[in-house]
């Protein structure tokens, strides 16, 4: 079946660098993406999203690309805070009779070090 | 606070016993889920609710029964389970559409003894 998947498990990156994760997708029908953050204890968090029309979408301090030709998303998370470590998820619309909800990935951890 | 608010937090339940989750959303949304997560895991799509009606049921054992009362409220019915089920269970929300974000509560830590 289409599936969802993350290339690393876990991710250690010192404060004030730039951390990068990846999401290979499997479904070339694809036409919806998001990025999760999940930290300890709380449900997943949007952070950003991204249409398949585009190839680069910036928010605060992050950054998702789209390459449609290899299916491949990344985060990109500039200047990396303690703040943020946590799981992230990267998310898509499979095609499916529900329409709606959302195909996970299984996750990196990021972990910051000081 | 994403407005999607579950409870409790933390259950634990014996296997024969019978114990309900509670989500509750007040976005104005018309789309509701429950996803199941297990560690090391993706988070698994459970059940989908448009409009209070059931859209989607993903394979998901009678031990697990959703419902809908109204486009606010959503609840998972639970009898005897496995500890297998132990699992951290999200309750999300949407516009029913495609292409739009969900957001999630904080989840219901469910222990099976």
């Amino acid at each position: 079946g289409e599936s969802v998947g993350l290339h690393l498990p876990t991710l250690s990156v010192q404060e004030g660098d730039n951390s990068i994760i990846n999401c290979a997708y499997s479904n070339s029908a694809s036409d919806y993406f998001i990025w999760y953050k999940q930290e300890s204890g709380k449900g997943p968090q949007f952070i950003i999203d991204i249409r398949s029309n585009m190839d680069k979408r910036q928010g605060q301090r992050v950054t998702v690309l789209l390459n449609k030709t290899v299916k491949h998303l990344s985060l990109q998370i500039a200047a990396t805070q303690p703040g943020d470590s946590a799981v992230y998820f990267c998310a898509e619309t499979p095609q499916s009779n529900s329409g709606y909800a959302l195909n996970f990935g299984k996750g990196t951890s990021l972990l910051v070090t000081p | 606070e994403t407005g999607v608010t579950q409870t409790p937090r933390h259950l634990v339940m014996g296997m024969t016993n019978k114990k309900s989750l509670k989500c509750e959303q007040h976005l104005g949304h018309n789309a509701m889920y429950w996803y199941k997560q297990s560690a090391k895991k993706p988070l698994e799509l459970m059940f989908v609710y448009n409009f209070k009606e059931q859209t989607e049921n993903n394979s998901v054992p009678s031990r697990f029964s959703p419902e809908c009362p109204n486009s606010s409220h959503l609840f998972l019915h639970l009898h005897t389970l496995q500890p297998e089920d132990s699992a951290l269970y999200l309750c999300a929300s949407s516009h029913p559409r495609k292409n739009t974000e969900a957001f999630f509560g904080q989840g219901t830590r469910l222990t099976v003894v």
